[in-house]
């Protein structure tokens, strides 16, 4: 089956822009959670949907939001782009929330903000 | 709360020798426990997974971990290097009892040496 796919693969934006990202879960998973990853701050929790409700939030600004659409499919926004967001992010998807089994993860997308 | 640390940055072996990444974690819940390898440019990709039954976990690609509650570890081993392995390596902890958020640690870069 196909694995967890993000799109794009790559992004350049300019500081000050907005970007979104989008994550297709696994078919049948219904959590999609987001990390930041990065050399200095390693990875980081921004948030976790399930049912097109968001269950939990890191400790990001509100530049960072996202959402879940009905087909579990989700999208993360960032506005007002600083060069502090430049990093990998990715997406993983679990069958539930609490689900034990782990997290199965997208490739990422590598944002480079200029 | 959970948190992991994985103790040593950067990890060197031969090809062929025993590989050992360190991981301890802290959580005030029965917790759940992952190992995770990253390629270069890819997502994480899931070795093997503690959650509550045999303490000694079996995982992909000849790894394998205990957990030792008493000393609140789950390192990660491997008899026999390969050039192959050569990659980053995340320790993370959840619990059910607090959302199935995912705490990672700073990561272990393997290198093996030929």
């Amino acid at each position: 089956k196909a694995g967890v796919t993000q799109t794009p693969r790559y992004l350049i934006k300019t500081r000050g822009q907005q970007v979104t990202l989008s994550c297709s879960p696994i078919s049948g998973h219904r959590s999609v959670s987001w990390y930041q990853q990065t050399p200095g701050q390693g990875l980081q929790f921004l948030f976790e949907y399930f049912s097109e409700t968001q269950r939990n939030k890191g400790n990001f600004p509100g530049r960072f939001s996202g959402r879940q659409f009905s087909n579990s499919r989700s999208e993360m926004n960032v506005s007002t782009l600083e060069l502090g967001d430049s990093a990998l992010y990715l997406c993983a998807s679990s069958l539930a929330l609490g689900d034990p089994y782990g997290y199965t993860f997208g490739s990422g997308t590598r944002l480079t903000v200029v | 709360a959970q948190s992991v640390t994985q103790l040593g940055s950067h990890v060197s072996v031969s090809e062929g020798a025993l590989v050992l990444l360190r991981c301890n974690y802290s959580s005030s819940v029965p917790p759940y426990l992952f190992w995770y390898v990253q390629y270069p440019n890819q997502g994480l990709q899931l070795l093997l997974k503690y959650t509550s039954a045999a303490t000694l976990v079996k995982g992909i690609n000849g790894f394998e971990a205990e957990f030792k509650k008493s000393e609140t570890s789950f390192h990660l081993t491997k008899p026999s290097a390969h050039m192959s392995d050569a990659a980053e390596y995340f320790c993370a902890v959840s619990a059910l009892a607090t959302g199935n958020q995912f705490y990672f640690g700073t990561g272990t870069s393997l290198t093996v040496i030929p």
